[in-house]
């Protein structure tokens, strides 16, 4: 799998939209674009996935470049809650195993 | 969505006990488990795929004969620490697929295990 490269950290004010971008040069053509997130002492959780197109959730939108060479995760209205390590992986999507990055870990603040 | 349990969510145990954490699917059945483990600050790594009825897929550098899988029926997997000691201390945490997409992948919320 492709690997991808994201900042260490990010701050966010509640209520604004945050915005996590992620490089992800080397992606090959059949290779998705998955972000999850793992809030402190949890498990992680599936937020959105996208091949080439944008996409958008109840949860949050993905804005993929045309080149598909990097991605970008917005939460549109930042809480507290949202407070976590968000984590970008490219993978086929099949039945391999899914691996982890360092992620970024995003702060909202009040 | 699907939801996966993990019992127990913590665990002390003494230097040298066995300890056993079981992994649950809730409402699925997944011929995939997989067990991961995480140190303070770090991003999760990967210890083994665990398969309905066969011997669970070590990843490199993981003891398969001290960190033993079980994965008996579509619902639940079992990973037993042995002979504990400190360095195991971490955060375990399973994972269960419920198809061939990774967006039907689930994770459990963690067990804790610090060892003495």
């Amino acid at each position: 799998d492709a690997k991808t490269t994201q900042p260490t950290s990010m701050d966010c004010a509640e209520g604004r939209a945050a915005n996590l971008p992620c490089n992800h040069s080397t992606i090959s053509g059949n290779e998705y674009v998955y972000w999850y997130r793992q809030i402190h002492s949890q498990g992680p959780q599936y937020i959105i996935h996208g091949l080439k197109n944008n996409e958008t959730n109840e949860m949050a939108s993905l804005i993929i470049t045309e080149d598909r060479k990097s991605s970008t995760l917005i939460l549109p209205h930042a809480t507290l809650r949202d407070t976590a390590v968000y984590y970008c992986i490219v993978h086929t999507g099949t039945a391999s195993k899914l691996t982890f990055g360092t992620g970024t870990r995003l702060q909202v603040t009040l | 969505g699907a939801v996966v349990s993990q019992h127990p969510s913590w665990v002390i145990c003494k230097s040298g006990t066995s300890v056993k954490i079981e992994c649950r699917s809730l409402d699925f059945q997944a011929t995939t488990m997989f067990w991961y483990r995480q140190f303070p600050k770090q991003s999760l790594m990967l210890m083994a795929t665990s398969n309905e009825g066969s011997k669970a897929t070590y990843e490199q550098g993981v003891e398969k004969d001290k960190f033993l899988i079980n994965h008996a029926s579509l619902t639940l997997s079992t990973l037993t620490v042995t002979s504990a000691h400190p360095e195991d201390s971490s955060f375990y945490i399973c994972s269960a697929r419920l198809g061939p997409g990774l967006d039907t992948q689930y994770f459990g919320p963690g067990t804790r295990l610090t060892v003495l």
